[in-house]
Parts: C-alpha cells; structure tokens; sequence
C-alpha cells in the first residue's frame, strides 16, 4: 500500500517561508508525477503543483512568483517551499501521487494532510 | 480555463437512498474527470477516475457516467459512512475541481 506523510512546522509566521516534505513508502519516485494540495478550512481543493521524478515542475500561476518543488529520490521524497507568505495561506497542505490515464491525470494515493497556520 | 460545476452543492438523504450528483464543465473535457469522496478532517479519496472506472477497493454502489461536458456521480443505496462532501476533478492544462456536494443525513 503506497503511503505519503507530510511533515513540516504548523505555524509560519507573514511573509516568511513555508517549508513541507512529502516522504513516500512502498512505491518507488521514480517515473512517477507527484502533487501539493492546500484546502482552506471549509472551501474547497486547489492544486499548488507538480514535481516530476526527473525534477520538472508546473505550478499554479496563482502562485507561480512565490512556490519552488524539489525530489530526493534517495530519501523517497518531494517538497514544497512558498516563499512570502500571508494569511490567506493558511490551510491543510496534502500531497499526493498523481496517475496518468489516457491523456488525463488523477490522484490515487493522498497524504493525511497538514495543517498550517499563518500567524505572527 | 476550463471550469466545473457541480450540483447540487448541498443534499440531504436518508440511509439507503439513491443519490445523483452532477458536474458540468464549461468546455469538452472527454471523459477525463475523476470523482473523490472527502469525510470530515480526512484527505480525498479517490472514487472515479475516466468517468467511469471505479478505483480499486471502491464499494460497487459508486457508479460515474458521462462524457464531454456533463457526468454524474450516483451512489445506489447510501451506507452511513457516505455521508461526506464529493468533488469532481478535470486534468486540461492543470488538475481543477468542483465546488464541491456535502451529502448529510436527513
């Protein structure tokens, strides 16, 4: 059974970085897409980016000038940075694997999700 | 961008009803919509994905139909453990989803 857990501080303070990791079990990073999440308390899922196990990325444009993804494939793996940060980042982080089929994608396997908190 | 819809975004249901849940999407999107299923303080669950084929594990009482710009969600026969808010999701350019159904007990 694949499993993902995020891990990273609850609290970050305005306007300075939020930092996650996303380490992987039972499944291998390789050829594989890999995604961050966040959902506000009470709204709904909004998809941040995606990290290919070869290090390519796209982001979400709405917050493209703020976020960096990376992969370690040695410690199985992949991260989330978002730079400047302000109240309305606060929210459940969740990564997840992402799946091809056909020419879409979908999401099989989730962490738990984290939840961060944007408070000085 | 292509944007979905989903309705309704509230239902009340009784343990053993049948229950519908739409999502329109504002452009032909083929069949390439998934569906999740979201309990309180829990992550997404996959149910659907290619409209219709249902996720390994999932309960044979999930079914998802449509194609294009409509699909439905339809649960035959609720189970307490259903009550739970539903999202529909479509991959173009980048994974997007719906507002969301809150299915709650009547």
């Amino acid at each position: 059974q694949v499993h993902l857990q995020e891990s990273g501080p609850g609290l970050v303070k305005p306007w300075e970085t939020l930092s996650l990791t996303c380490t992987v079990s039972n499944a291998s990073m390789r050829s594989q897409y890999w995604s961050w999440f966040r959902q506000p308390a009470g709204k709904g899922l909004e998809w941040l980016g995606r990290i290919y196990s070869t290090g390519n990325t796209n982001y979400n444009a709405s917050i493209k000038s703020r976020v960096v993804m990376s992969v370690d494939k040695s410690k199985n793996q992949f991260s989330l940075e978002l730079r400047s940060v302000i109240a309305a980042d606060t929210a459940v982080y969740y990564c997840a694997r992402g799946v091809f089929w056909s020419a879409g994608v979908h999401f099989d396997n989730w962490g738990q999700g984290i939840l961060v908190i944007v408070s000085s | 961008d292509i944007h979905l819809t989903q309705s309704p975004s509230f239902l009340s249901a009784s343990v053993g009803d049948r229950v519908t849940i739409t999502c329109r999407a504002s452009q032909d999107i083929s069949k390439y919509l998934a569906w999740y299923q979201q309990r309180p303080g829990k992550a997404p669950k996959l149910l659907i994905y290619g409209a219709s084929t249902l996720q390994n594990g999932v309960p044979s009482r999930f079914s998802g139909s449509g194609s294009e710009t409509e699909f439905t969600l339809t649960i035959g026969g609720l189970q307490p453990e259903d009550f739970a808010t539903y999202y529909c999701q479509q991959f173009n350019s980048y994974p997007l989803f719906g507002g969301g159904t809150k299915v709650e007990i009547k």
